[in-house]
This record gives structure tokens, C-alpha cells and sequence, in this order.
């Protein structure tokens, strides 16, 4: 597996502003995904993180309130735009495919605890 | 019908005791089933993968599924307080594809 960090580790937000949450990876994966745990709640994907090109976004989420890049195949980063109290939750960065190798085996970063008051 | 339910409980064990966890899904494409432990405040953590119909052991895990019934389970021998979290079920239907995950089962071992 791969050593995943993310920054920040937590944060505390005015409503309407904005957040970037980094994702990174000590090697090179194919596949790096974007995860929301609201409070008290499970995971929800939000969206496939595709280096290169754009984010393939689950229902329910958008490009406009969570835009998403991957310039390249260690580094990702997760934008919440003109947040509300409502996206306060954890926000976890995912990898598969350490070395290339894509298995179905996903690995978690540490996560992001946003507060948005 | 939610794509992967669990009970929520909490289950609550004592000490050398052992849990059991179910976990049911929908989709009959799902190929591949997973078992992360989330401890308050921690990110997921992968214990247990299953990929076959049957038991697969690691150390005192034991996860179970049944394909036909669309079901999984994990058993934790001898449980210990240290294997108090919450143990997230979740699947996927392909290599490379999302994880689906259930709500979780919170479990409590009691000393």
C-alpha cells in the first residue's frame, strides 16, 4: 500500500468561502477517488479524481460546488466552493493501483474535518 | 432499498466473545466485498477483503459471503476492547470501480 497524507487535516470555515483539500501519495497510483462522511454517517463518493483530464462526478455532485484536479499520478486536490453549514463533514482522499497495478483494494488518507460555521 | 445496509447497533460483545456482523447488498453485479474498521475520528482502515463464495480467515477474522443470498458477514474471535469502532461493509463491481458502502455497524466490547 501507499502512504497517503492530506492537507489540511482539519479546518474551520465562514460560509461562502472556499476550502482546497490536498491529496498526497509517496508513489504513483492510477486511481485516486474523493469521499464525504457527514457526521454520524458512512462514505459517499463524490467523485473519481482522472489525471488529466476531468473528475467523473457521482449523483448528486457537481463540478461548479466541488471542482477536482489531478495534474498528476501523486497529487489531487478537492475545492469546496461557497461552502454552507451542510458541508461540514470529513473528506477523504482514496488510492488504487499503487505501481500501476489497479486492483480493487482502496486505501484511505487520514482525512479532512471541516467545520463550516 | 439502500444499495448496501447493516445494522447500525451498537453490538455490544464482552470481552473474549465472539462478533458477528452482517451485511446485505443489492446488486447481483457486485464482484468484490470489503471490511474496514473506523475507529472515532480515524479514516478507514481496511481489515478484510473477499472476493469468492465461502470463509476467508485472517488472524481472528473470519469473513463469510453467499452470493446467492447476497450476503457477507465478519466474525471477530476473542474479541478484544481495542476492536471497539465502527466496521464499515463495502463493495465494488469491478477493479478500479467505486466502493459502495453500508451505514456501518458500531461495535462495543465490554472488558
Amino acid at each position: 500500500s501507499a502512504v497517503i497524507s492530506q492537507k489540511p487535516s482539519r479546518d474551520i470555515c465562514q460560509r461562502g468561502t472556499s476550502l482546497t483539500i490536498q491529496c498526497q501519495v509517496d508513489s504513483q497510483v492510477t486511481m485516486m477517488f474523493w469521499y464525504r462522511q457527514q457526521p454520524g454517517q458512512s462514505l459517499t463518493l463524490i467523485a473519481t479524481a482522472n489525471q488529466g483530464s476531468e473528475a467523473t462526478y457521482e449523483s448528486g455532485f457537481v463540478i461548479d460546488k466541488f471542482p477536482i484536479s489531478r495534474p498528476n499520478l501523486t497529487f489531487s486536490t478537492l475545492t469546496v466552493s461557497n461552502m454552507s453549514p451542510e458541508d461540514s463533514s470529513i473528506y477523504l482522499c482514496s488510492v488504487d493501483g499503487v505501481s500501476g497495478r489497479v486492483t480493487d483494494t482502496q486505501y484511505f488518507g487520514p482525512g479532512t474535518r471541516l467545520t463550516v460555521l | 432499498q439502500k444499495e448496501v445496509e447493516q445494522n447500525s447497533g451498537p453490538l455490544s460483545v464482552p470481552e473474549g466473545a465472539i462478533a458477528s456482523l452482517n451485511c446485505t447488498y443489492s446488486d447481483r453485479g457486485s464482484q468484490s466485498f470489503f471490511w474496514y474498521r473506523q475507529y472515532s475520528g480515524k479514516s478507514p482502515e481496511l481489515i478484510m477483503s473477499i472476493y469468492s463464495n465461502g470463509d476467508k480467515e485472517d488472524g481472528r477474522f473470519t469473513a463469510q459471503l453467499n452470493k446467492a443470498s447476497q450476503y457477507v458477514s465478519l466474525l471477530i474471535r476473542d474479541s478484544q476492547p481495542s476492536d471497539s469502532a465502527t466496521y464499515l461493509c463495502a463493495v465494488t463491481k469491478a477493479a478500479g470501480n467505486k466502493l459502495t458502502f453500508g451505514g456501518g455497524t458500531r461495535v462495543l466490547v465490554k472488558p
